[in-house]
């Protein structure tokens, strides 16, 4: 099945520690995506990345950081600077070039700060 | 100027009944309005979307209305039914940016 897989579903974290999320997608997709979803502020993008090696911040990228070295895969890593990191993360592709501009979503890691 | 905005916040419907979402822009450089859904727990996925090339679509009972002289575009749902209760997000893209702006979501309950 193609799809975007995120990993974990749900991760914990003390204070002052770095903690990264996976995401993998099999869909062929140039660009992928990193969101946080909070409740009531609808989704607010972290970074993107349009090809691999080369990533762009998004409107709230401070206390995050990305790498692009494979096509399928995007992790984000929450760092220690995030002064508020307790939310819910998606991951997201798209194909980049004609066609349909539908972004691919995957099913979400929720981290929590203990 | 990048802002989309989606209103109600919530809305609570009765089986049956018809679910009208709101959003309106800025930018008229958006070419691409899609709708997600999103289920508790879960990833948004894509429920219908419209190009300002036309001002109305529809597959099954949702509809999209667009209205280009007053940017603003909607989500119907006819004959809303307990499962379509959900979060409901609408969005805008330009195209060769391959970004959205998304709207901050309503929170749709269907009674039975």
């Amino acid at each position: 099945d193609g799809g975007i897989t995120q990993s974990p579903k749900y991760l914990f974290r003390k204070e002052g520690q770095n903690v990264t999320l996976s995401c993998e997608q099999n869909l062929n997709h140039d660009a992928m995506y990193w969101y946080r979803q909070d409740p009531g502020q609808g989704l607010r993008l972290i970074y993107y990345s349009q090809i691999v090696n080369d990533f762009q911040k998004g409107d709230i990228a401070e206390g995050y950081s990305v790498s692009r070295e494979k096509k399928e895969s995007f992790p984000l890593t929450v760092t220690s600077a995030q002064k508020n990191p307790t939310a819910f993360y998606l991951c997201a592709s798209t194909q980049v070039g004609e066609g349909s501009h539908e972004q691919f979503f995957g099913p979400g890691t929720r981290l929590t700060v203990l | 100027q990048q802002q989309v905005k989606q209103s109600p916040q919530s809305l609570i419907v009765q089986k049956g009944g018809i679910s009208i979402i709101n959003c309106a822009y800025e930018n008229t450089a958006f070419d691409y309005f899609p709708w997600y859904q999103q289920f508790p727990g879960k990833g948004p996925a894509l429920l219908i979307a419209i190009r300002p090339d036309v001002s109305e679509k529809k597959e099954g009972r949702f509809t999209i209305s667009f209205n280009k002289s007053a940017k603003q575009f909607s989500l119907h749902i006819m004959d809303s039914q307990p499962g379509d209760s959900a979060t409901y997000f609408c969005a805008a893209s330009t195209s060769g940016t391959y970004k959205y702006i998304f709207g901050t979501g309503t929170r749709l309950k269907v009674l039975a």
